[in-house]
């Protein structure tokens, strides 16, 4: 069955910093552009960044560039979002995703993050 | 960066009813245009690729049309499970910008 499985979201102060984790297991990752995508509480969906399999490209959304990386382990078969200088803006669910034929094929639970003091 | 707009933001329809929502990207993206359906609670999941190709398992009361800038996403006959907010996604260039979503009732 291929899952996606985030974890490593919860409470953290404003300037803070996470590191969110996503699992994914059933396909051949290291195949696949991984994706982050967010959504505020009763918000819609914010693309986040994207990885390519072999983490050789990556790409971020304006509000986040700078702050937030993303990274890969294929041999772990996990994603990474690294986030920094986190502000309350980017409380929100993150979801992770992965590609295919040009749409976000598989997503995750999401893992909630919340920033507040 | 592509700007993507939807309309109507939401609306209210009956069981069997014909529903059309548009999608309109600020600058041409060829077909490069997904649909997703996320249902109150729930994960959002790919409807349509590449404007009119269907995600397996998707039922066929569900298709996509449209190219450059202005898309379309028809449900030919709703029903009471479809009841969920509907996103359109520029997939040409990044940010891969979603719409602002459509909200759909019964």
């Amino acid at each position: 069955e291929v899952q996606l499985v985030e974890s490593g979201g919860g409470l953290v102060q404003p300037g803070g910093s996470l590191r969110l984790s996503c699992a994914a297991s059933g396909f051949t990752f290291s195949d696949k552009w991984m994706h982050w995508v967010r959504q505020a509480p009763g918000e819609g969906l914010v693309w986040v960044s994207r990885l390519r399999g072999d983490g050789s490209d990556t790409t971020y959304v304006d509000s986040v560039r700078g702050r937030f990386t993303i990274s890969r382990d294929n041999a772990k078969n996990t994603l990474y979002l690294q986030m920094t200088s986190l502000r309350a803006e980017d409380t929100a669910v993150y979801y992770c995703a992965s590609e295919s034929y040009y749409g976000l094929g598989v997503w995750g639970q999401g893992t909630t993050v919340t920033v507040s003091s | 960066d592509i700007q993507m707009t939807q309309s109507p933001s939401s609306l209210s329809a009956s069981v069997g009813d014909r529903v059309t929502i548009t999608c309109r990207a600020s600058q041409d993206i060829r077909n490069y245009l997904a649909w997703y359906q996320q249902k109150p609670g729930k994960v959002p999941k790919l409807l349509i690729y590449v404007a009119s190709t269907l995600q397996s398992g998707v039922p066929t009361r569900f298709s996509g049309s449209g190219s450059g800038t202005d898309f379309t996403l028809t449900i030919s006959s709703l029903q009471p499970e479809d009841v969920a907010t509907y996103y359109c996604q520029n997939y040409n260039r990044v940010p891969l910008v979603f719409g602002p979503g459509t909200k759909v009732d019964i």
